[in-house]
């Protein structure tokens, strides 16, 4: 199961800023906050990451709070093609190897009205 | 430019048939995976694996096989199709190594089995 709550779906008007909220209650010291997401019928697509300081790139801003239990995703001035289902996704670590398979759940469906 | 690509992009078959779904990345990633989305469930990781000749199970790989014989390819195979296996599959790449790999998407293999 995902380790992570998310709102099934929100609403933003078009330039405005989009506030998605993840809870992330039982996160462990090691694991990484990820988001993507996905347009309707592509696949889904990397935004932005972050261990414990706020992170922003291109695309969005990452806020994770201090205890690291929650955090919020920010798309500064949202338009029309961000319309899509937004996934806050725990890094799961796996018992062998290097590296981490993706656990999703079933996102907030952001949509943006013009 | 690097990518992924899946292929089909859209696949009708019967109950019974042997299916083969295709992936092929020019990254030159060493981890790959293939995962099915369905309404209600989000997506759900089928097999994955960590570089050539090494395969590994997902939460749901009953009926599904892959194997791993270069860098570039890791095809899904669905030994005897069942109706359940109608979905939409999603094959994704990310590099090798501990920590933060960021997983990219290709652009989806829609499969209906009659």
């Amino acid at each position: 199961d995902a380790k992570t709550t998310q709102p099934p779906s929100m609403d933003c008007a078009e330039g405005r800023a989009a506030n998605l909220p993840c809870n992330h209650s039982t996160i462990s010291g090691n694991e990484y906050v990820y988001w993507y997401r996905q347009i309707h019928s592509q696949g889904p697509q990397y935004i932005i990451h972050g261990l414990k300081n706020n992170e922003t790139n291109e695309m969005a801003s990452l806020i994770i709070t201090e205890d690291r239990k929650s955090s919020t995703l920010i798309l500064p001035h949202a338009t029309l093609r961000d319309t899509a289902v937004y996934y806050c996704i725990v890094r799961v670590r796996i018992t062998q190897g290097g590296s981490e398979k993706l656990v999703f759940g079933k996102g907030t469906k952001l949509t943006v009205n013009p | 430019d690097a990518e992924i690509t899946q292929s089909p992009r859209h696949k009708i078959t019967e109950t019974g048939r042997q299916v083969t779904l295709a992936c092929h990345q020019t990254w030159n990633h060493n981890n790959m995976f293939w995962y099915r989305q369905d309404l209600g469930h989000g997506l759900r990781l089928i097999h994955y694996s960590y570089g050539v000749q090494d395969t590994n199970k997902g939460e749901v790989s009953d009926g599904y096989s892959v194997s791993r014989s270069n860098t570039e390819d890791l095809p899904l195979t669905l030994e005897s199709a069942a109706s359940s296996q109608t979905s939409v599959y999603f094959c994704a790449s990310s590099p090798s190594g501990r920590g933060t790999d960021t997983q990219y998407f290709g652009p989806g293999t829609r499969l209906t089995v009659l």
